[in-house]
């Protein structure tokens, strides 16, 4: 199976919002609610930002939000900071494997 | 504090065999899926194995299927990953990780295995 489909950069200005779209197929993203979405500084583990598809653990900011529209998912950061800048991850369970998405660096202008 | 500390990467000869650990604290490790993630140097995330519990179920992606093994011992709370016949292409920082809600949110520090 294929990565799932991320735009390769995305950008912003402090203070704006910004979305980052993860595009699956009907056998994983469309047939499940258990979309992920990672942060990752460079040279470091990735962090947990949201969880099945719109769910976030204790202690990620609300200014993370996720959402899913037929076989594609969404993560919106509002009031984009500079600490924001990083590389973003989605994940989705698909047929027996999980399947991650081939990642948006996030430039803060 | 939940940790999750890997081991025993390194430089190895395409064909050659390597085993990773995964020691885990700060939570009760018998009761969580665990997995293993790969990133290769520049590249995206790849989920690479994850195991059940009590050991009883294994999944792999397609590409290290026959060649890696996942195991895990409870009583030590560790996780490891058997890897035999490498390739080049198998060259990636290795992450141990929790897995909870068919997501990770607890992630080691990452381990470097080179074949090269």
């Amino acid at each position: 199976q294929s990565a799932l489909t991320q735009p390769a950069s995305v950008s912003g200005s402090p203070g704006q919002s910004i979305t980052i779209s993860c595009t699956g197929t009907s056998s994983d993203v469309g047939v499940y609610n258990l979309v992920s979405w990672y942060q990752q500084h460079p040279g470091k583990a990735p962090k947990l930002l949201i969880y099945e598809v719109t769910k976030r653990p204790s202690g990620v900011s609300d200014r993370f939000s996720g959402s899913k529209s037929g076989n594609t998912a969404s993560l919106t950061i509002t009031g984009l900071q500079a600490d924001d800048e990083a590389d973003y991850y989605c994940c989705s369970l698909g047929p027996s494997t999980y399947l991650f998405g081939t990642g948006t660096r996030v430039a803060v202008l | 504090e939940v940790q999750l500390v890997e081991s025993g990467g390194g430089l190895v000869p395409p064909g050659g065999s390597l085993r990773l650990s995964c020691a885990a604290s700060g939570f009760p490790f018998s009761a969580y899926w665990m997995s293993w993630v790969r990133q290769a140097p520049g590249e995206g995330l790849e989920w690479v194995a994850n195991m059940n519990q009590d050991g009883n179920q294994k999944y792999y992606v397609d590409s290290v299927k026959g060649r890696f093994t996942i195991s895990r011992d409870n009583a030590k709370n560790s996780l490891y990953l058997q890897m035999n016949s490498l390739r080049v292409e198998d060259t990636a920082v290795y992450y141990c990780a929790r897995s909870s809600d068919h997501s990770w949110a607890y992630w080691g520090q990452g381990m470097l295995v080179t074949v090269s």
